[in-house]
């Protein structure tokens, strides 16, 4: 079975500061994938960014990087420079094998920038 | 490119009853896929439809059903609505290639009383 773990409930970060998002996952499969999301209030879920495992660099787009350490099973998310609108929860998630829709979601982290 | 829309945003229904709710993917999408979002069990996969075929299923009780269109439009129903369906349902579509991120709509918010 799949497992995904947030151990970081809430976090605090300023504003222009880097953050990372804790993520470790559980798999015996091979080949997966690894996502995060961003959930403001609003509710809709924000696609950031993807990692394979087969992928032979860390990801990146834009702000957002993501810290994967396979032998640790570890994927963790690096925000740089935050904004106040980065407030949201973020969650990590894997895909399951052989398909791109379902995913196992972790519990999330709720991410506050302050001024 | 119009995202994905979910209809309605907001519904209150009474236990016992029934509920439809609605997901328009982003055009040329044709995976649709739903989840259910709650503060005990977090988000969880509900099915996907690819090509109005169901491809996945979670692990819920048959009271929930999907359906999807020609035109890649997708309903769930469900049916003899209980406390515990209150919750946050989100619905996303994907599209081609080999591991395409979901994108997701706004979610409809469903409170059973």
């Amino acid at each position: 079975a799949q497992k995904i773990t947030q151990t970081q409930p809430g976090m605090f970060v300023q504003e222009k500061e880097a953050v990372t998002l804790d993520c470790t996952y559980d798999t015996s499969d091979p080949s997966y994938g690894l996502f995060w999301y961003k959930q403001p209030s609003s509710g809709e879920m924000i696609f950031l960014i993807y990692q394979g495992s087969y992928d032979q660099q860390n990801a990146t787009e834009g702000r957002y990087s993501l810290n994967f350490q396979k032998a640790r099973k570890s994927a963790n998310l690096v925000i740089s420079a935050s904004q106040l609108g980065d407030s949201a929860m973020y969650f990590c998630a894997m895909r399951h094998t052989g398909t791109a829709s379902k995913l196992t979601f972790g519990t999330g982290t709720r991410l506050q920038v302050t001024l | 490119k119009a995202g994905v829309t979910q209809t309605p945003r907001y519904l209150i229904k009474t236990r016992g009853q029934q509920v439809t709710l609605s997901c328009s993917p982003i055009s040329g999408h044709r995976s649709v896929s739903w989840y259910q979002q709650t503060p005990g069990q977090g988000l969880q996969f509900l099915f996907e439809y690819f090509s109005e075929t169901q491809r996945n299923k979670g692990n819920f009780p048959g009271r929930f059903s999907g359906r999807q269109f020609s035109n890649s439009r997708s309903e769930m129903n469900v049916s003899t609505l209980e406390l515990g369906d209150s919750a946050l349902y989100l619905c996303a579509s994907r599209g081609q290639g080999m591991y395409p991120p979901l994108h997701f709509g706004n979610g409809t918010r469903l409170t059973v009383t």
